[in-house]
């Protein structure tokens, strides 16, 4: 397997467009994970599912916020509208039930 | 609520020591502990998982221990290396959840 894929690595765009960020997830797994990092909070958990069911969205900053699971390989997390405060790099990882969690490489989101 | 805490946020070491990185939580009931590697812009690479039954876990020249009654994990790293050098990260998973709860992370430098 390639592992959790995330698309695009790099986004870049000015406050109030819409963004979507892209993961698709390890074959089999039935637990996914949006993750963002800064420097000043480090790793926040957003929300995760489990077998395409959102479980927790109580990390979610606001209502700008949305994430969808439409099947077991493929998820998006969307802003709309962005804001500068939501650079960050943004993380999807996805793991088995109670077994090892593996990241993707990340998505670093530049607002402007 | 889980809190994790790394000690020290960075440490600088020459090479081939022997050195041994701290994690600590809060909440002793928890499913899993995993120790996790990032390498500066990229994403986290999976270094050993303990679950709550284990007491320690080993990869290599990677010592992962847990003592759940004292709420802490540690990271041995035998004889470091230059390639060793990255930001070293510990989750544990709460029990009745499925969330990891990150520490701050362990930046480690070890010198040539």
């Amino acid at each position: 397997d390639a592992g959790v894929i995330q698309s695009p690595r790099h986004e870049v765009t000015e406050m109030g467009q819409e963004v979507t960020l892209r993961c698709k997830p390890i074959s089999g797994h039935d637990y996914l994970f949006w993750y963002r990092q800064t420097m000043m909070r480090g790793l926040e958990l957003l929300i995760y599912f489990n077998n395409n069911v959102p479980i927790d969205d109580s990390g979610m900053p606001e209502d700008r916020f949305s994430a969808k699971m439409p099947n077991a390989s493929f998820s998006t997390l969307k802003i709309q509208p962005s804001e500068p405060r939501d650079s960050a790099v943004y993380f999807c990882a996805s793991s088995l039930v109670r077994g090892e969690a593996f990241f993707g490489q990340g998505t670093r989101l530049t607002v402007v | 609520k889980q809190e994790v805490t790394q000690i020290p946020a960075a440490l600088s070491v020459p090479e081939g020591e022997n050195l041994v990185l701290n994690c600590s939580f809060t909440d002793s009931a928890i499913y899993n502990l995993q120790w996790f590697r990032q390498d500066p812009g990229k994403g986290l690479t999976s270094l050993l998982l303990i679950q709550s039954s284990q007491r320690e876990q080993t990869s290599g020249r990677l010592n992962a221990s847990l003592d759940k009654s004292s709420g802490r994990s540690t990271l041995y790293i035998a004889a470091s290396q230059p390639g060793d050098s990255a930001t070293y990260l510990c989750a544990a998973i709460p029990s009745g959840t499925y969330k990891y709860i990150f520490g701050t992370g362990t930046r480690l430098k070890v010198l040539a």
